[in-house]
């Protein structure tokens, strides 16, 4: 069956240091997946998509890979902050159909501690 | 500034009472979508609409109705609401194929 599997356990890390979340899927070949930012009680904020040609990418102080051989998506937050706490979501879009439905993962919940 | 209005943001009905939830985005966005969201099961797909008058299911649809009618506009309806549609309900909307999306700030549905 088709799957997408985040670390469900909360992530706790000391500010400045770097959070890594990771998302891995099975039985997709996605053109693209995309991370999520969602606090509490509140609708997803967009942060990045990268596509399946592309191996890396980067905005500000995120950075996103890739990797559709191992089927795994990483998702980087550098020097970082008390606000970066969240839950943080990837989503993938299937190569079929022409429903720009995402599929989503449950998410992550980091926690940055000052 | 560009964004998805929802509306109510918190609703609290009776079982079987018909309501409305609107949506509503000023970015001239083609695709929008319902979603809803329940612990353990995440973001799961309701209804969705390419374009004016283009609707289809997703992945949840019974007990849910959509429509439309303009490009702006993407209410959802609840025609006999049941407790097992208490959710938290998204409203999003996107331009083309490989954006983000952008999400209203969501509707707190309870049903008793």
């Amino acid at each position: 069956s088709q799957k997408i599997e985040q670390n469900s356990e909360a992530l706790n890390i000391q500010e400045g240091k770097t959070a890594t979340l990771t998302c891995n899927y099975t039985n997709y070949s996605p053109a693209y997946l995309q991370w999520y930012r969602q606090d509490p009680g509140r609708g997803p904020v967009f942060l990045l998509l990268i596509r399946e040609n592309e191996k890396e990418k980067r905005k500000e102080r995120l950075k996103v890979t890739f990797d559709t051989t191992l089927k795994q998506s990483l998702f980087h937050i550098t020097a970082s902050q008390p606000a970066d706490s969240a839950t943080y979501l990837c989503a993938l879009a299937n190569n079929a159909g022409n429903n720009r439905k995402l599929i989503w993962g449950l998410g992550t919940s980091l926690a940055v501690n000052p | 500034e560009a964004q998805v209005t929802q509306n109510p943001r918190y609703l609290i009905t009776v079982t079987g009472k018909k309501l409305t939830v609107t949506c509503s985005q000023n970015m001239n966005h083609e695709y929008m979508s319902w979603y809803r969201q329940d612990p353990g099961l995440g973001l799961r797909q309701i209804y969705y609409s390419m374009n004016v008058e283009v609707t289809d299911k997703g992945d949840v649809p019974e007990g849910y109705k959509v429509s439309r009618k303009e490009k702006r506009n993407f209410p959802l309806i609840l025609e006999s609401p049941s407790p097992n549609q208490t959710s938290l309900y998204f409203c999003a909307s996107t331009t083309g194929q490989g954006l983000g999306y952008t999400f209203g700030s969501g509707t707190r549905l309870t049903v008793v």
